[in-house]
């Protein structure tokens, strides 16, 4: 069954930490997308990544930064946490096809930051 | 730049009858695909049913069928003989153009009552 893996389903870190979200995915996808969703925001795009060592900014990339040294993996960091970056965190991947093939997406970390 | 909307924020439906979710988008592209994912509150995004813009057959999958209306830019979802698993945030998502990203509405949680 493939599948895309998020290290953690909940984290709870302090203001000011570093903190790092891992993904995995292993269905060979050439893309993989950070999400993060708020209730009435919908899900707003962080960062995505269409090949490995490369990264473009989403919708919202400020205070995060992303980083893509192998296919499979894809990975959030939160350089200093701040309350305002508590939230549910998802990632996804897809094949190259101009969004014909959708996103598998994995279950999700929920983020609190105190 | 292309945008989806959900106008129903919230919406209620009885055990075993049907409802029908809204979703309406705009874009310029002649060719794209339209997603409906579901998110169960186990937080696992789901891809419930996908329509290619070309064809005009609307897309059916078991109790889930899509009213796709390619001049009026709408993408609705019924769902017949609603059961309590139905329960879930419902998101409409556009795919399409020179992108690979799929842009998202903002999703209707969508309630079944026993």
């Amino acid at each position: 069954d493939v599948k895309v893996t998020q290290s953690s389903r909940y984290l709870v870190k302090r203001t000011g930490e570093k903190v790092f979200l891992e993904c995995v995915q292993d269905m060979d996808h050439e893309n993989m997308f950070w999400y993060r969703q708020d209730p009435g925001l919908g899900l707003r795009l962080i960062y995505f990544s269409y090949d490995v060592k490369m990264k473009e900014k989403g919708d919202i990339p400020e205070g995060y930064s992303v980083s893509r040294e192998k296919k499979e993996r894809f990975s959030l960091i939160l350089e200093s946490a701040s309350t305002n970056q508590t939230s549910m965190y998802l990632c996804a991947s897809s094949p190259t096809g101009q969004g014909a093939y959708g996103y598998t997406f994995g279950s999700g970390t929920r983020l609190t930051v105190v | 730049a292309q945008t989806v909307t959900q106008s129903q924020p919230e919406m209620s439906v009885q055990e075993a009858e049907t409802v029908t979710l809204s979703c309406t988008y705009d874009t310029s592209e002649n060719n794209y695909y339209l997603f409906w994912y579901k998110q169960p509150p186990s937080r696992q995004m789901i891809l419930v049913i996908r329509q290619e813009a070309y064809k005009q057959q609307n897309a059916t999958e078991n109790r889930f069928s899509v009213n796709f209306q390619k001049a009026a830019k709408s993408f609705s979802l019924k769902i017949s003989d609603s059961q309590l698993g139905d329960t879930a945030m419902y998101f409409c998502a556009f795919g399409g153009g020179a992108t690979n990203k799929l842009i998202f509405g903002t999703g209707t949680l969508l309630a079944v009552q026993p």
